[in-house]
């Protein structure tokens, strides 16, 4: 079993849809939460943290839920240019930072 | 964006000939990484760096090595290139986090380095 795994996708959207992704890790002692996002042949770029009380930021919101391991992300009102790859990123002690291989995510017009 | 540039952004070379990719960075951070991304696998860490001259092996590291002479300079070289070697390599870089030691996990990545080996 992966540490991290995500649901590949690809997810296609209608513009203005909500669409949800999740994420679960195997580590129970894992102790930060991120989501990435990457574009076509560009970088990872951090989206955002997940909190244990969960987060929003804008469109975007994270909840982490531990008992169950999982950690999701939320985008609502999908806009075009939210087309791109979500990196789940999962942190243990020291240096260990597992990345999730990536949910694809194509919004149509 | 953080300053990050990575070089070459673009390689072909063939089997067994070694190869070099520089990682340059003006943030100042003390902590700098080498990844390699593959599809179907998350980014997975070859090297990593948490000060001039201190590297460390990541969870990839077999055939590559590192070398950090100044803060802002991360090498990551491949002593003879193999094909299971062609890939896109990411260099990150991070500050540190609580205690000086742990990675927080917000990292600021270059724009990629594309080897392909024949």
């Amino acid at each position: 079993r992966k540490e991290v795994e995500q649901d590949p996708g690809p997810f296609n959207v209608p513009e203005g849809a909500t669409v949800a992704f999740n994420c679960t890790y195997s580590n129970s002692a894992s102790q930060s939460f991120f989501w990435y996002r990457q574009d076509c042949r560009k970088e990872p770029k951090l989206l955002m943290s997940v909190y244990s009380s969960g987060n929003e930021d804008g469109r975007f919101t994270a909840q982490l839920n531990r008992a169950s391991q999982y950690i999701s992300l939320l985008i609502r009102d999908s806009k075009l240019s939210d087309s791109a790859t979500y990196l789940c990123v999962v942190v243990g002690g020291g240096f260990k930072t597992i990345f999730g291989a990536g949910t694809r995510l194509f919004v149509k017009a | 964006d953080a300053g990050i540039t990575q070089s070459p952004r673009h390689k072909v070379t063939e089997t067994g000939t070694p190869v070099t990719l520089r990682c340059h960075q003006t943030e100042n951070h003390r902590y700098m990484y080498w990844y390699r991304q593959d599809p179907g696998h998350g980014l997975r860490l070859i090297h990593y760096s948490y000060g001039v001259k201190d590297t460390d092996k990541g969870e990839v590291s077999d055939g590559y090595s590192v070398s950090r002479s100044k803060t802002e300079d991360f090498l990551l070289t491949l002593e003879s290139a193999t094909s299971s070697q062609t890939s896109v390599y990411f260099c990150a870089i991070s500050e540190s986090g609580s205690g000086g030691t742990a990675n927080t996990g917000e990292l600021f990545f270059g724009e990629g380095s594309r080897l392909t080996v024949l």
